[in-house]
């Protein structure tokens, strides 16, 4: 049962264009989400983080958006880098939940000259 | 001078043996954490520990024992070996809940298991 899902194994985008990563929740319980970036042979490292009282958190290159009602948060970089080219994880926690954090399958994405 | 180390990187074994991997953070917090990371890349969370204490515990077969012998350490001890516990195992660390960065988890670089 997975509460956490990014339905897109892999997103292919050119150099400057904004890149979408999107993630989809079935956990109403969830009310804090997360990014999180990962290289090859690295561990993943935590990118921009949302609340579910905001529907918007921005910082720097990175946009995070929140449809509560959609059960849906979706991650914007804009302008894309080509060291942006990683698998990009979306987390989520639950009030009361012992920082649990349950992941989504990630989403590769390749930023292309 | 790195946050969260995990040693070691690589591990080769035969099934039935019995096996550790260390975790040690400098950041300073609280809570620790196992994850493991299938071959179908999806990262699940095994235990959690916040001040030596075990506060989640997923099902996971008692064959794995997380042992934390201060905040900064948390091991995972594996005994009899099995094929389906060839994975990445990932060492997470973060404040506990409650704090203002709660649930931002710093993540080791990963220790590749493979069981043969």
């Amino acid at each position: 049962d997975q509460q956490v899902k990014q339905n897109s194994p892999s997103l292919s985008v050119q150099e400057g264009r904004i890149s979408i990563l999107n993630c989809d929740y079935t956990n109403s319980m969830f009310d804090y989400f997360l990014w999180y970036k990962k290289y090859p042979a690295e561990g993943p490292t935590f990118l921009i983080s949302i609340s579910s009282i905001k529907d918007k958190n921005e910082d720097g290159r990175f946009t995070v958006f929140l449809n509560k009602s959609a059960k849906h948060l979706s991650l914007h970089i804009v302008p894309s880098q080509p060291g942006d080219s990683a698998v990009y994880f979306c987390a989520a926690s639950a009030r009361g939940g012992g920082n649990k954090l349950t992941f989504g399958t990630g989403t590769q994405l390749k930023v292309e000259l | 001078d790195t946050a969260v180390s995990q040693t070691p990187k690589y591990l080769v074994t035969q099934m039935g043996n019995d096996k550790s991997i260390k975790c040690e953070q400098n950041l300073g917090h609280d809570t620790m954490y196992w994850y493991k990371q299938d071959s179908k890349k999806f990262l699940k969370i095994m235990f959690s520990y916040n001040n030596k204490e075990l506060i989640i515990n997923e099902t996971v077969p008692n064959r794995f024992s997380p042992k934390s012998p201060d905040k900064a350490h948390l091991n995972l001890h594996i005994n009899s070996l099995e094929l389906g516990d060839s994975a990445v195992y990932f060492c997470a660390s973060s404040l506990r809940a409650g704090t203002s960065a709660k649930n931002i988890q710093y993540f080791g670089a990963g220790t590749r298991l493979s069981v043969l």
